[in-house]
């Protein structure tokens, strides 16, 4: 079984601070990463994907990704109360079809 | 576009019971996937579909079926309820086999 790993949290930021989400996976054959946003009680939502090595940035968000070091990570800019929910960090499989998902960081911001 | 959409939102099943959750897509995605969250878990996959008439089993199978008859329905059968069968379940797709988009979700409780 391939491995996504997260810290689980909670991660604590003030308003206006960056947040730093990081992520580890196991298979060296990943191409495909992505970052969703999940509020409590609701389903998953794509903020990034991100497909080779360097930073990707859309908005207030950016993603990195280094596969040498296998890790991925997401920064929130200037974050905000509304950016408190849980980011799962997904990896494509090594069938093609599906994601591997981590247990997901739960992210507070705090006013 | 409505997107994913899946009913029932909330079930409440005794054990030994069976029932079929409903998933419908309208993009014209092929891919389609079954998970399951539990809580403080992340996303286990269930079963997925590359097209119609085409399923594969994921990581967790065991005491679910799927079939895929058409391009945008993609209903679970759950056969003899068991209580480690609560969970919550999302069904995802997609056209490009990486960037899923989910459904609301479907929460099972089984009693």
């Amino acid at each position: 079984q391939k491995e996504v790993e997260q810290n689980s949290g909670p991660l604590s930021v003030p308003e206006g601070a960056i947040a730093s989400l990081n992520c580890t996976y196991s298979d060296r054959g990943s191409q495909s990463f992505f970052w969703y946003r999940q509020y409590s009680g609701k389903s998953p939502e794509l903020i990034m994907s991100i497909y080779s090595n360097g930073d990707k940035e859309d908005g207030r968000f950016t993603a990195q990704l280094n596969k040498a070091s296998q890790y991925v990570s997401l920064l929130i800019r200037d974050s905000q109360p509304s950016d408190s929910a849980t980011y799962l960090c997904a990896v494509n499989s090594n069938s093609g079809y599906a994601l591997n998902f981590g247990k997901g960081t739960s992210l507070l911001v705090t006013p | 576009n409505a997107g994913v959409t899946q009913t029932p939102k909330f079930r409440i099943l005794k054990i030994g019971q069976s029932m079929t959750l409903q998933c419908t897509q309208d993009m014209n995605h092929n891919y389609m996937y079954w998970y399951r969250q539990d809580p403080g878990m992340g996303l286990k996959l269930i079963y997925y579909s590359v097209g119609a008439g085409i399923t594969d089993k994921g990581e967790v199978p065991n005491g679910y079926n799927v079939s895929r008859s058409t391009t945008e329905d993609f209903p679970l059968r759950l056969e003899l309820a068991a209580p480690s069968q609560t969970s919550v379940y999302f069904c995802a797709s997609t056209a490009l086999a990486h960037e899923q988009y989910f459904g609301p979700g479907t929460r099972l409780t089984v009693t």
